[in-house]
C-alpha cells in the first residue's frame, strides 16, 4: 500500500519561502511509471495543480507559478519537496502531495497524502 | 487550457434518492476524465477513471458514463457517507485541469 505523507511549517511569514516534503513508503518515487506531484486547495476553494516530477529529475510547473516554484527530489530518502518563493496571502492553502501514471491514460492522482495547512502570516 | 465546468455547484437529495453530477469540457478530453470525493478535513479520494471505471474499492452505486465533453457521475442510492464534495478533473491534455466541484448535501 503506497503511502504519502507531508511534512513542513504550518505557518510562512509573507516574501519568505513555503518548504515541504512529502516522503512515500510503500513504493519508491524512482520508478518509472509514475509522476510525483503537489496540489494545493486555498480554504473553501478548489484544487489547483503546482507541479510535478519524474523521477529522472525532469520537473513540469503550473505556468502561473512557475517563477516561484522548484520540486526536487531526493531519491537516498525517497522523498521529494516543494518551495515557493515570494509567498503572500493567496499562497494559504492545504498543500497535498499526490502520485499520478505517465500514460495519458494513467494521468489521473491515484494516490494522495492527507495534506498540509500552510498559512502566509506575520 | 481545457476549462473543466461542473453543475450544479449544490446539489441536494434526500438519502437513499439518486444523484446525478454534470462535468463538461471546454474542448474534447476523450474518456481521460476521473472523479474525486472529498470529505471536509481529508484529501479528495479517486472514484472514478477512464470516465466510466471505478477505482478500487468504490461501491457499485457509484458510475461513471461520457466521453469527449460531456460527462456525469452518478451516486445511485445516496447513504450518509456520500454527502461530500465531488470534483472532475480532465488528463488527456497535460497538466490536467479540475473542475470547480459539486457539493452534494443533504436535503
Amino acid at each position: 500500500q503506497l503511502l504519502l505523507q507531508e511534512s513542513g511549517p504550518g505557518m510562512v511569514k509573507p516574501s519568505e519561502t513555503l518548504s515541504l516534503t512529502c516522503t512515500v513508503s510503500g513504493g519508491s518515487i524512482s520508478s518509472n511509471n509514475y509522476y510525483w506531484g503537489w496540489i494545493r486547495q486555498p480554504p473553501g476553494k478548489g484544487l489547483e495543480w503546482i507541479g510535478s516530477i519524474y523521477y529522472s529529475g525532469s520537473t513540469y510547473y503550473n505556468p502561473s507559478l512557475e517563477s516561484r516554484v522548484t520540486i526536487l527530489l531526493d531519491t537516498s530518502k525517497n522523498q521529494f519537496s516543494l518551495k515557493l518563493t515570494s509567498v503572500t496571502a493567496a499562497d494559504t492553502a492545504v498543500y497535498y502531495c499526490a502520485k499520478r501514471g505517465t500514460a495519458v491514460v494513467t494521468r489521473f492522482f491515484d494516490y494522495w497524502g492527507q495534506g498540509t495547512l500552510v498559512t502566509v502570516s506575520s | 487550457e481545457i476549462v473543466m465546468t461542473q453543475s450544479p455547484a449544490t446539489l441536494s437529495v434526500s438519502p437513499g434518492e439518486r444523484a446525478t453530477l454534470s462535468c463538461r469540457a471546454s474542448q474534447s478530453v476523450s474518456s481521460n476524465l476521473a472523479w474525486y470525493q472529498q470529505k471536509p478535513g481529508q484529501a479528495p479520494r479517486l472514484l472514478i477513471y477512464g470516465a466510466s471505471t471505478r477505482a478500487t474499492g468504490i461501491p457499485a452505486r457509484f458510475s461513471g458514463s461520457g466521453s469527449g465533453t460531456e460527462f456525469t457521475l452518478t451516486i445511485s442510492s445516496l447513504q450518509s457517507e456520500d454527502f461530500a464534495v465531488y470534483y472532475c478533473q480532465q488528463y488527456n491534455n497535460w497538466p490536467g485541469t479540475f473542475g470547480g466541484g459539486t457539493k452534494v448535501e443533504i436535503k
